[in-house]
């Protein structure tokens, strides 16, 4: 079965850098997922479509601090210099015959 | 410029249904894979239903035999029929357009369905 597993919650000072993790479940390393950032109140926005190679392509407006990576079945969302508004949800999601969600990570920035 | 307008959302009676429009612009919804996501109060995102840009329609067990999905090409505009209407049906309804190809996604502002008596 196609799950996707987030840690619940996360937090790192401002300014400093955050490795946010989403693990496939056995049997789909080679998946690509696509990262959703969800500021509190607000609709979730599309933040990148990440490949199982580390490739990644960002959507529009997504800053250079968001970047991802990839290492087996473990995707990874990196923001760098972080800033107030980057506390928000995280969600990891791939695909199977519809879109398959990870439990999201909040991510709080002190 | 991409945007995605949801609209239909409400208040309904359990057994009651509603039909949620998002419309399209800046692309084609006809050559897209586009999906329907709720968000329930408090909890995290949820796929509700997709629909292939070939035609092919799929849906999360939940509403299956319950929620259709289809789309207008002349109106470039994504439909969610909702029929049988339940408590646990309440939630922000978003419409997208997903990345799987390669492509952008996007998504819509979202619309707000609430079953209730």
């Amino acid at each position: 079965q196609l799950v996707l597993t987030q840690s619940p919650s996360a937090s790192a000072s401002l300014g400093a850098s955050v490795k946010l993790t989403c693990t496939l479940s056995s049997g789909h390393s080679s998946y690509a997922i696509a990262w959703h950032q969800q500021q509190p109140e607000k609709g979730p926005r599309y933040l990148m479509k990440l490949n199982s190679d580390g490739s990644h392509s960002k959507g529009d407006g997504i800053p250079d601090r968001f970047s991802g990576s990839s290492s087996g079945a473990e995707r990874y969302l990196t923001i760098s210099s972080l800033q107030s508004e980057d506390e928000a949800d995280y969600y990891c999601q791939t695909w199977g015959t519809g879109m398959v969600f990870g439990g999201g990570t909040k991510l709080t920035v002190l | 410029e991409v945007q995605l307008v949801e609209s239909g959302g409400g208040l309904v009676q359990p057994g009651g249904s509603l039909r949620l429009s998002c419309a399209a612009s800046g692309f084609t919804v006809s050559s897209n894979y586009m999906s329907w996501v709720r968000q329930a109060p408090g909890k995290g995102l949820e796929w509700v239903s997709v629909i292939y840009s070939g035609g092919s329609t799929y849906y999360a067990d939940s509403v299956k035999g319950r929620f259709t999905i289809s789309r207008d090409n002349s109106k470039n505009t994504l439909y969610l029929q909702m029929n049988s209407l339940r408590a646990e049906d309440t939630a922000v309804y978003y419409c997208a357009r997903e990345s799987r190809s390669g492509i952008t996604g996007y998504w819509g502002q979202g619309t707000l369905v609430t079953v209730s008596s």
